[in-house]
């Protein structure tokens, strides 16, 4: 594994509950991303971060907010839960140095249900 | 003009055989394009990558064919084996500010004994 610790692996949360993953890494990357993945749509960005304090959107943002305080962690919140939120949630980080420049490498996913 | 088109859905092979997916991508400012497999309740993994200065790229069992001109690039399993089973994800991505990877929809392949 890439150094990558997701929490909490496994969620249930009510409709409008707020939700908040964490993404810690130990490898010194300068970019952190949050992915969600659904049956027939693949892997979807959400949000990245390209330094601390540094984020912008990613392909489907609506309904999540992230924050990066230190490099090493990265925090996806749903402010107010929803149904269609119900997905598995995936952390990446990444240099982009090098010849393999946009690489990226994954955590171990976050399950998340909303009931 | 940012998507990338993956094809088939789904894939099911014999043992021994050759499993092949493809992928087409629209934005010619792409240069990095990446395959990842993922097998169930793990995250994907980076399988093999290639850039288009060159029209393949070998590393053991696996294969990416890049076709410049088509916009098209395939991965190519050879000997496939029932471990190979597993869903893989094509991606592409510009050396740019804005060069997140984005991702096909996903192969899920079955190779059966």
């Amino acid at each position: 594994d890439a150094g990558i610790t997701q929490s909490p692996r496994h969620k249930v949360t009510e409709t409008g509950t707020p939700v908040t993953l964490r993404c810690h890494q130990t490898e010194n990357h300068r970019y952190m991303y949050w992915y969600r993945q659904d049956p027939g749509h693949g892997l979807r960005l959400i949000h990245y971060s390209y330094g601390v304090k540094d984020t912008d959107k990613g392909e489907v943002s609506d309904g999540y907010s992230v924050s990066r305080s230190k490099t090493e962690d990265f925090l996806l919140t749903l402010e107010s839960a929803t149904s269609s939120q119900t997905s598995v949630y995936f952390c990446a980080i990444g240099d982009r140095t090098g010849l393999s420049g946009n690489t990226i490498y994954f955590g171990e996913g976050s399950w998340l249900t909303v009931v | 003009q940012q998507q990338v088109k993956q094809s088939p859905q789904s894939l099911i092979v014999q043992k021994g055989g050759i499993s092949i997916i493809n992928c087409a991508y629209e934005n010619t400012a792409f240069d990095y394009f990446p395959w990842y497999q993922q097998f169930p309740g793990k995250g994907p993994a980076l399988l093999i990558a290639i850039r288009p200065d060159v029209s393949e790229k070998k590393e053991g069992r696996f294969t990416i064919s890049f076709n410049k001109s088509a916009k098209q690039f395939s991965l190519h399993i050879m000997d496939s084996q029932p471990g190979d089973s597993a869903t893989y994800f094509c991606a592409a991505s510009n050396g740019g500010s804005q060069g997140n990877l984005i991702f096909g929809k996903g192969t899920k392949l079955s190779v059966k004994p």
